[in-house]
């Protein structure tokens, strides 16, 4: 059975910092990996995707690696600002009748003025 | 990407009642998941929902007590029933994107905040 760990499980930050979350999961055999915010008494919102073919993706401020071998991704956060703050998620998927995602513990960033 | 509602956003109900909660999807698409958010928990996902066949559960979820309907390539409903206070929990619905349905990538709903007394 997967599963997905996120460390750490809570961090706070000072504004314009640069910052890692981490992502471990136990099986390698993952379709997909997915990086996701949740703002609190919100959904989710889509960050990034990498295929288990690629090694990482970039959007604007965030780098997201994926090292398979290892079941490690990284999310790489640049400039940290105040809206920032959030819990993030990453989720590996699995093909079998969609792809089902199996989501971390979550990281529940804050990031001070 | 997908826009994707729910309904209601959030519900107090009594314990043994049942809730249906529904989805929209403003594009056709052909997965559709439903998770469960536990308080303080991440996501588990309690079933998949393909037009045209019956959802898929997971381990640890039945349909007696989450019936799931797929009506049509933009809608899913699904019912919480003989409500618990255990139920208390966010309930998400998530999708493929159907035209980038080769890339995988899930989009999800607001949520329904659902708490039980």
């Amino acid at each position: 059975k997967q599963e997905v760990t996120q460390i750490p499980a809570a961090l706070s930050v000072p504004e314009g910092e640069n910052l890692v979350l981490n992502c471990s999961f136990t099986d390698s055999a993952i379709y997909n990996l997915q990086w996701f915010r949740q703002d609190p008494g919100k959904g989710l919102t889509s960050l990034l995707l990498i295929q288990s073919s690629q090694r990482e993706q970039t959007s604007g401020r965030l780098n997201a690696s994926l090292d398979k071998s290892s079941g490690r991704s990284t999310l790489y956060i640049a400039a940290s600002q105040p809206g920032d703050s959030a819990t993030y998620l990453c989720a590996v998927g699995v093909r079998g009748g969609g792809n089902k995602l199996t989501f971390g513990t979550g990281t529940q960033l804050k990031v001070e003025l | 990407s997908a826009v994707i509602s729910q309904k209601p956003s959030r519900d107090i109900c009594q314990r043994g009642t049942s809730l249906t909660i529904q989805c929209q999807v403003d594009s056709q698409v052909t997965m559709m998941f439903w998770y469960r958010q536990q308080p303080g928990q991440s996501l588990t996902l309690i079933a998949t929902a393909n037009q045209g066949s019956e959802a898929t559960y997971e381990s640890g979820f039945v349909i007696d007590k989450f019936p799931i309907s797929r009506p049509n390539l933009t809608f899913s409903t699904l019912t919480v029933s003989n409500m618990s206070p255990e139920d208390s929990s966010i309930y998400l619905c998530s999708v493929e994107d159907y035209e980038r349905v080769h890339v995988n990538e899930q989009f999800f709903g607001p949520g329904t905040r659902l708490t039980v007394l």
